[in-house]
């Protein structure tokens, strides 16, 4: 089944502590992103991969890292998190470019 | 000013009716437009992509763009219950790969 994969669903951590949500495609998709969702503000982009090994900041980038060392996998990076990062954290990817993205599940993130 | 804007509604509409849903967008060379459909605790998912001016139709929906007025639309058709939801308009701002959305419009068709 063609899918986007997040690992976890649901995280409650302490601030500070540093966490690494995963993303994994099986659609052989060029362009991967993480957006971050939040009431009225809607979905924000945080980083965004056109292919392995190029990454480029969304525009909400400041307190994420990301990488893209395999073509299905981008895993989004907290190294210090802070309650402000509490959010519902969704990855997508497309084929190629921003096209039709399918979304992951969601995870849900509590930084207290 | 947000790049891009849509009527925060809600909107309740009655069973088979029109919905109609609206989105401007700030940066005039943008060149991809976007809806997708977002059900309470789920994921987004794509229902309409619209890239040149006009109109766009595809079952029951209808996007239409006038890149003049820097606004894009959605028009459901025969609403259905099942359509309640929270639609976001997306757009691909001019000579990048970011993709902006809006904060939406929660839709509720009554029966």
């Amino acid at each position: 089944e063609a899918q986007v994969t997040q690992n976890p669903r649901y995280l409650i951590t302490v601030t500070g502590k540093k966490l690494t949500v995963t993303c994994s495609q099986n659609m052989n998709h060029e362009y991967m992103s993480w957006y971050r969702q939040d009431p009225g503000l809607g979905l924000r982009q945080i980083y965004y991969s056109m292919n392995v090994e190029v990454t480029d900041k969304g525009d909400v980038p400041e307190g994420y890292k990301v990488s893209r060392k395999e073509k299905r996998n981008f895993p989004l990076i907290l190294e210090s998190p802070s309650p402000n990062q509490t959010s519902l954290y969704f990855c997508a990817s497309s084929f190629r470019g921003i096209d039709e993205q399918y979304f992951g599940p969601g995870t849900r993130l509590t930084v207290t | 000013q947000k790049e891009v804007e849509q009527n925060s509604g809600p909107l309740s509409v009655p069973e088979g009716a029109i919905a109609s849903l609206n989105c401007t967008y700030s940066d005039r060379g943008s060149q991809s437009f976007f809806w997708y459909r977002q059900y309470s605790g789920k994921s987004p998912e794509l229902i309409m992509f619209i890239y040149s001016n006009g109109d766009k139709e595809d079952g029951r929906f209808t996007a239409q763009l006038n890149k003049a007025s820097q606004y894009v639309s959605l028009l459901i058709r025969d609403s259905q219950p099942s359509d309640s939801a929270t639609y976001l308009c997306a757009v691909r701002r001019s000579n990048d790969y970011k993709l902006s959305f809006g904060a939406g419009t929660t839709v509720t068709v009554r029966a």
